[in-house]
Order: C-alpha cells, then structure tokens, then sequence
C-alpha cells in the first residue's frame, strides 16, 4: 500500500464545474505540497501546508492532520486547469524528501 | 530571478552507458533534491544533497550517484544505464531552513 493515495486516478469535468481532488497518507507528516504538472513534465508547486487551509486565485487546497488527508478544490474550472495533480508529503522533521502520490489527471473541456 | 534549471532537456543513451545530468538551484537555495518520475508514475526521490554532501537517500542502487558544487549546483550521474533507467530526471531546490521545493523542468533521459 502506498504512503500517499490519491483519488480519483482519472476526472474529467465541463467548463465552470466545481473539482475536487483528494489525498490521504499513512505516515505522520511536517508538511503536504500540492503540485501541478503539464505535459512535458514541469512541475509547479501550488501549495505547502502543514496545517488549515490556503487560497489562492480560483484554488484552494484544506488538510486536516487528525485524518491524515487533504483536499484541492477548484472553482470555476477552465479548460487550461487541465493537468496532473499530484499530492506529495514531507514525512518526518528532517530533510527535504517528498513522497508523491500517483497523481489525479484532470481534463477540463469546454 | 531564475527558477531551477536542468540541462540537458532531453537525452538519449545506449544500454551501458554512463549519463550526466546538471541542475543550479533557485537563487538562494542551498539544498537540492533529484527524483525520478517514470512514465504515468509520481516522481521517485533518488538523493538529497546539502552542504556538498549527500544527505538522505532513496531505494535506488550505488548506480545512481551524485555530486552538489559550491555554488550548490548539482550533477546526478548514472553509469551502466538499463533500459527501466529511462525516465525524467527532476531536480528541486530549497533553503536547508525550510520552505516549498521549487522544481525544474526535467531531463528526459531515453535508454535504448
């Protein structure tokens, strides 16, 4: 079993449809980092969290540490929101290591 | 400001052969990261390196080695390539205090 599982594998949504992306881990943790990858690979964070919620333009990512998972939610998704999703942890206090989840493909059409 | 940045963008090995791949840190980042992300998989951490020294390391054999310069750029070398070596090659930097992980483009290393 995985360290960090993520759901759904695969979402395709309409233009405008509220998203929801979730992801829960085993292991305690000192942070969680939701990122964002395009075809062709780059990578981009979107946010670290150790705890709450953050916002940020039409994203918005929540953890509650007591459950062991967080979720990134996206308003008013745009055909550009299109990507993968991936959820990756920082276990522990010590280093910079970052387990990843397998990543949530997002497809938005117009 | 530049991000991190990784050269080359993309490469092609045969079997058996040794690769180099280079990576310079965001500007003001002391620690650097390498992963390996196979097609349709997360990215795999590979090593850590901070202070020129290796730090943390993942499941990955001896075939995978590294080295981090003083102006804390990075190479991650792999000799003797197989064919499950093909991948893309991450590299991520950070300050050694804490913060996000910023990462780079990737190189996509073919082993054929």
């Amino acid at each position: 079993k995985n360290e960090v599982e993520q759901s759904p594998q695969n979402l395709t949504a309409q233009e405008g449809e509220f998203i929801t992306i979730n992801c829960s881990y085993s292991v305690g943790i000192s942070a969680l980092h939701w990122l964002q990858q395009h075809p062709g690979g780059g990578i981009v964070s979107l946010f670290m969290l150790s705890s709450g919620k953050k916002k940020h333009g039409r994203l918005i990512a929540t953890i509650n540490i007591q459950e062991k998972h967080s979720s990134l939610h996206i308003t008013a998704s745009h055909p550009r929101d299109s990507a993968v999703y991936i959820c990756a942890v920082r276990i522990g206090t010590s280093g910079s290591r970052l387990t990843f989840g397998e990543g949530t493909q997002l497809t938005v059409n117009p | 400001d530049a991000g991190v940045t990784q050269s080359p963008t993309h490469l092609i090995k045969t079997r058996g052969q040794q690769v180099t791949l280079r990576c310079s840190p965001k500007s003001g980042h002391d620690t650097v990261s390498w992963y390996q992300q196979a097609l349709g998989q997360g990215p795999q951490f590979i090593f850590q390196y901070y202070e020129e020294e290796e730090r943390q390391r993942g499941n990955f054999p001896d075939r995978f080695s590294g080295h981090q310069f003083p102006n804390y750029s990075s190479e991650l070398n792999v000799n003797a390539l197989l064919l499950g070596d093909s991948a893309l090659y991450l590299c991520a930097s950070r300050l050694a205090g804490g913060g996000e992980q910023y990462f780079g483009p990737g190189t996509r290393l073919t082993v054929t």
